[in-house]
């Protein structure tokens, strides 16, 4: 078990344009998370999938803001025409329950770093 | 509102106790969480407390829970230079939601 990974670990990006980030959570969990953190701040929520669907939206993700989890695996975060406001740290994590209820326990990645300039 | 509360700085001796203290706003949280963050790292889950109950200890961490006042606590017995990082409280809002609110970080700094 290798963990949570996130690519790539920095974005460095002019205003206005699209990036798009990916995260592969630990194999076999079912639930993908996704939080943005500023400096001095913690995780803010944006997003979370339990297997391919995503139940639950943060109104910080705004429409420039889409995520996917295709299969149910790997997740992507893409940030359309980006604002400097979007620099921050974008972090993923993954865990694993059983059915609908109970607590989870969520493994971070190290997280992405976006600029925009 | 949306707020969980932290204090920003603490500084121990090392083989002291740290306190560190959270206010949430929800009474309705289920779940409450404890997680450090080295500088470079990810997020580590150090512990959790159900709702339900009042105290949990695992090894040299206690979690204290207030559930009258939304208090939460995390007593580090015995404190190390390892333990120096930024630690944040979360919770979990409600039933049915795996929305989690995170505090602003409380940074623990253990001088030698």
């Amino acid at each position: 078990d290798t963990g949570v990974s996130q690519d790539p670990r920095h974005k460095i990006t002019k205003r206005g344009q699209n990036v798009t980030f990916r995260c592969d959570p630990i194999s076999e969990h079912n639930r993908l998370y996704w939080y943005r953190q500023t400096l001095g701040q913690g995780p803010e929520f944006l997003t979370y999938f339990q297997n391919e669907a995503q139940l639950e939206k943060s109104r910080l993700l705004s429409d420039r803001f889409s995520a996917e989890r295709p299969k149910g695996s790997f997740s992507t975060l893409e940030i359309q025409r980006t604002e400097q406001g979007d620099s921050a740290m974008y972090l993923c994590a993954s865990s694993f329950i059983p059915g609908t209820s109970g607590t989870d326990t969520q493994y971070f990645g190290p997280g992405t770093r976006l600029t925009v300039l | 509102g949306e707020d969980v509360e932290q204090s920003l700085f603490l500084s121990v001796r090392e083989g002291d106790s740290s306190v560190i203290n959270c206010t949430y706003t929800d009474s309705s949280s289920t779940y409450l969480y404890w997680y450090k963050q080295e500088p470079g790292a990810g997020l580590q889950l150090l512990t959790y407390i159900f709702s339900n109950m009042d105290m949990k200890q695992d090894q040299r961490l206690t979690v204290l829970l207030n559930k009258k006042d939304k208090h939460l606590s995390l007593r580090i017995a015995d404190t190390q230079t390892g333990d120096s990082a930024i630690y944040f409280c979360a919770e979990r809002r409600g039933s049915g939601t795996y929305k989690y609110i995170f505090g602003t970080g409380t940074r623990l700094k253990v001088l030698a």
